[in-house]
């Protein structure tokens, strides 16, 4: 059975900083990864999607990288601002399309 | 297409009352998910169609829980005999294929069960 767990759990970092959240997964077997930001009472918003093919991807200034031999993915915030402020899950998808998800790092972007 | 749309946004339903939710997925997405997320806890799978075949069906998902996706289109999740434990948020996706092109998520149905 996968299992994801991402920490920290929480983050708070003052505005301008670069900062990494962390998400392991028990079973390599997976068919790609997924990094999502959620909003308080909102639903998911996909940011980077990588393929189990695929060492990375960016967008802007967020980067992901996915390592499956040990399991690890990290997406990397760069010049973090305010508005970053939210929940970023990751999620392991299975060749058959089920996800399994991260409890989510809550990150605070102080200005 | 504007994505993903879940109706209701909101629903405050007695103990003991059937609830029905309704996904509308983006319209050339074959595949359908539906997930359940309580506070500070990820989303947990429920089930999911590619087309209108129920192709997997989490243990999470009592006698209670029932899905449907007829021609393929919009799903529907009903729970019935509400309990207070069933008060979450019900993500609804959809993707195409095999999970190549990732989740489009809607903003979700949150269920309060009083």
């Amino acid at each position: 059975k996968q299992e994801v767990t991402q920490i920290p759990a929480a983050l708070s970092v003052p505005e301008g900083e670069n900062l990494v959240l962390n998400c392991s997964f028990t079973d390599s077997a997976i068919y790609n990864l997924q990094w999502f930001r959620q909003d308080p009472g909102k639903g998911l918003t996909s940011l980077l999607l990588i393929q189990s093919s695929q060492r990375e991807q960016t967008s802007g200034r967020l980067n992901a990288s996915l390592d499956k031999s040990s399991g690890r993915s990290t997406l990397y915030i760069a010049a973090s601002q305010p508005g970053d402020s939210a929940t970023y899950l990751c999620a392991a998808t299975a060749n058959a399309g089920k996800s399994t998800f991260g409890d989510g790092t809550t990150l605070t972007v102080k200005p | 297409d504007t994505g993903v749309s879940q109706n209701p946004r909101h629903k405050i339903t007695k103990r003991g009352q059937n609830v029905t939710f309704r996904c509308d997925p983006i319209s050339e997405h074959n595949r359908l998910y539906w997930y359940r997320q309580t506070l500070g806890q990820g989303p947990e799978f429920l089930t999911y169609f590619q087309n209108e075949a129920q192709l997997e069906k989490s243990r999470l998902l009592s006698d209670r829980f029932s899905a449907e996706r007829p021609k393929g289109s919009f799903s529907t999740l009903e729970i019935q005999r509400t309990e207070q434990g069933d008060s979450a948020m019900y993500l609804c996706a959809s993707s195409l294929a095999q999970g190549s092109y990732g989740y489009t998520f809607g903003s979700g149905t949150r269920l309060t069960v009083v």
